[in-house]
């Protein structure tokens, strides 16, 4: 069974950089074709894509946050790490990690999601 | 304002059909065929109900169907019952020179 849970704070003050951790288990992402995405939601709003890592390394970036984000993993401890610079209250959201499998764009299945809200 | 346009909207009755409309341009749906579907109940993550236009995940009821014209993708859910009530998200594959993966504003479909 794939499970993801994401993990980090959640309040974060504006111009902070935000760190979130996707721990995950019934898959490796040194397997070839297993990839790991960002997807967030701001409330009551559409889902936004941030970002993927995949087995090799390669990584993927939403170009209007490109400058901003930055996704990492760490295959011995089945984590994904994405770290989001200079916050700001139009980041609020709930941010959500997902499994790709076979290299594609589209994701399955989906953590529960952490609410990140960015205030003083 | 999403890159991909659905309807806000859509309602049926308990056993009857709806269609929700997602449309793209031949940079993105018109493009690939790499749309997917994606379920959200209230408070809930995403699920995955179709894949690559219209293949459906083992699990998901075969009341639930995807299709594809041109730069419009489109789910199509029978037979509908109250626990399909819920907003419904379109995505699509959208090239390396956008921003690889766009997504509808969203379907909040209501059973009546």
């Amino acid at each position: 069974q794939v499970t993801l849970r994401e993990s980090g704070p959640a309040l974060v003050k504006p111009t902070q950089t935000l760190t979130l951790t996707c721990t995950f288990s019934g898959f490796s992402l040194s397997t070839s074709g297993m990839c790991v995405s960002w997807i967030r939601q701001p409330p009551g709003k559409a889902l936004e894509w941030l970002a993927r890592i995949d087995w090799d390394d390669d990584k993927y970036y939403s170009t209007s946050l490109k400058t901003r984000l930055t996704i990492s993993k760490d295959t011995s401890k089945n984590q994904v790490v994405l770290t989001m610079t200079n916050m700001d209250p139009v980041d609020t959201a709930t941010y959500y990690c997902a499994r790709i499998e076979g290299g594609d764009w589209w994701f399955d299945p989906w953590g529960q999601g952490t609410l990140v809200t960015v205030s003083s | 304002q999403s890159a991909l346009t659905q309807p806000a909207s859509v309602s049926g009755s308990p056993g009857q059909s709806i269609t929700i409309s997602c449309t793209g341009t031949s940079s993105d749906v018109g493009s690939y065929n790499l749309v997917s579907w994606y379920q959200q109940h209230p408070g809930k993550a995403p699920k995955l109900m179709i894949y690559e236009v219209s293949k459906r995940p083992s699990g998901v009821s075969n009341r639930f169907s995807g299709s594809k014209s041109g730069n419009t993708a489109s789910l199509t859910i029978s037979g509908l019952q109250a626990e399909d009530e819920a907003d419904y998200y379109c995505c699509s594959y959208a090239g390396s020179s956008t921003s690889y993966v766009v997504f509808g504003g969203g379907t909040k479909l209501t059973v009546l």
